[in-house]
């Protein structure tokens, strides 16, 4: 079965640089969430889109932006990378409605920033 | 507030023993949902159980089995002969949403070590 894509799988940036995480929901899931989640810790949520629309956000630096386009699929923007950026962010798709699904993940992507 | 408690930071078991990893919640919605999600050493988050807050059955799935007990707030999860592939840091998870099971308050997560 179609799993949640997440691209690249690894990154490495420097201090003050841009970075775009991808992720490409499963097939007619409608929602999206971003999660970040640094060494050791548990991931937090940052921010979801629901049929392209914003629906939630979290703890999501002003830095960092995302939006979900036409084909459902949804990336994150980061700009200014700081050292404490250095996490791994998760995509998670879901389906909304009479036939909610629970959140499955990607695989993540490691971003490092030195 | 940390509204997921998972109390145990690390657990070492042997191989074939069972271990047990507590979840303890607090929320003032009267429905809401519970999850465990599995991260093996590959980093990924695999989807385990949901349980409604309206149903209190506990659900066994293979070796792993779930104890959801309102009265305490626990989401209790064991795993019965443990192997080594079973070796992974696991997370409850708290969702207060009803119409999106996405938006997940984790716990700290608890590291499961099986020794052969």
């Amino acid at each position: 079965a179609a799993g949640v894509i997440q691209s690249p799988r690894h990154l490495i940036k420097e201090k003050r640089e841009t970075a775009t995480l991808k992720c490409y929901p499963i097939p007619r899931h409608d929602t999206v969430y971003w999660y970040q989640q640094g060494p050791g810790q548990d991931p937090q949520f940052l921010i979801s889109f629901y049929e392209k629309m914003q629906s939630d956000k979290g703890s999501i630096p002003d830095r960092f932006s995302a939006q979900q386009f036409s084909d459902y699929h949804s990336e994150l923007n980061m700009s200014s990378l700081e050292l404490g950026d250095s996490a791994l962010y998760f995509c998670a798709s879901s389906k909304q409605g009479g036939l909610n699904t629970e959140a499955f993940f990607g695989q993540g992507t490691r971003l490092t920033v030195v | 507030a940390q509204k997921v408690t998972q109390a145990q930071t690390e657990i070492s078991v042997v191989e074939k023993e069972d271990v047990t990893l507590d979840c303890v919640y607090e929320t003032r919605d009267t429905t809401y949902y519970l999850f465990w999600y599995k991260q093996p050493p590959s980093g990924e988050l695999v989807f385990l159980i949901r349980r409604n807050s309206f149903d209190e059955q506990n659900e066994i799935s293979g070796r792993y089995s779930w104890n959801f007990q309102k009265s305490t707030s626990s989401f209790n999860f064991t795993i019965t002969a443990s192997q080594v592939v079973d070796s992974a840091v696991y997370f409850c998870a708290l969702s207060e949403e009803t119409d999106s099971w996405g938006k997940l308050q984790f716990g700290a997560g608890t590291q499961v070590v099986v020794t052969p």
